[in-house]
């Protein structure tokens, strides 16, 4: 079985424009969540989501960020708008269930440049 | 509000040589506490699980031990090797606010590099 694909591993952009970040989790997987990492930081919640809802949106930063799951599976972060502060590497991941000790198996990541 | 600190931020030893790297964490309530290690662009990797009553658990040349009275975690590596350069993350689970899945606090990493 495959790991987490995310895509693309790169994208650079221009302050202003929007993004698509996608998520492919492991099959079968129903809890996803997408992370952030600012260079020197530790890995920031963004949202969770169990199936195709999102019971955890609280670590969105603000309402240019949205996320959607389609299908119990895919799910792609949008960022509208983009700042230069949202450069980072956007982390998701999935796991076979949301609680316990299930464990989380991240994707490599997408790189987000806005200059 | 939940916080995990790790020492050091940085760590340098030669190949073969034993460390030790430190969590300590203000989560609460404590559901349990990973040790990630994160190569260069790539996604972090579980390295070990603890729950509150283990104290010591190995996995390889990787030994993590949990003081839960403390709030204290190590992470030992056995004989280093060149590939064990990496970022190392301290991850502790809680279970507030009601939701089933349990949040998670990430520390910054302590990035570890072997020199051959």
């Amino acid at each position: 079985g495959a790991g987490v694909s995310q895509s693309p591993s790169n994208k650079v952009t221009e302050k202003g424009k929007d993004v698509e970040l996608r998520c492919d989790p492991i099959s079968g997987h129903t809890a996803l969540y997408w992370y952030r990492q600012s260079l020197g930081q530790g890995l920031e919640f963004l949202i969770y989501f169990q199936g195709n809802s999102a019971p955890d949106k609280s670590g969105l930063p603000s309402d240019r960020f949205s996320a959607e799951r389609t299908g119990g599976s895919v799910s792609t972060l949008t960022i509208q708008r983009t700042q230069q502060e949202d450069s980072a590497v956007y982390l998701c991941a999935s796991s076979l269930g949301p609680g316990g000790t299930y464990e989380q198996y991240f994707g490599p990541g997408t790189r987000l440049t806005v200059t | 509000k939940n916080q995990v600190e790790q020492s050091p931020q940085s760590l340098i030893i030669l190949e073969g040589k034993n460390c030790t790297l430190q969590c300590n964490y203000t989560v609460s309530p404590f559901s349990n506490l990973r040790w990630y290690k994160q190569d260069t662009g790539r996604g972090p990797v579980s390295l070990t699980i603890m729950t509150f009553s283990e104290n010591t658990k190995s996995n390889g040349r990787y030994t993590a031990t949990l003081d839960a009275d403390t709030k204290q975690s190590s992470l030992h590596i056995t004989a280093s090797q060149l590939s064990d350069s990496a970022s190392y993350i301290c991850v502790v689970r809680s279970n507030a606010g009601g939701t089933s899945y349990g949040k998670l606090t990430f520390g910054q990493g302590t990035i570890l590099t072997v020199h051959p």
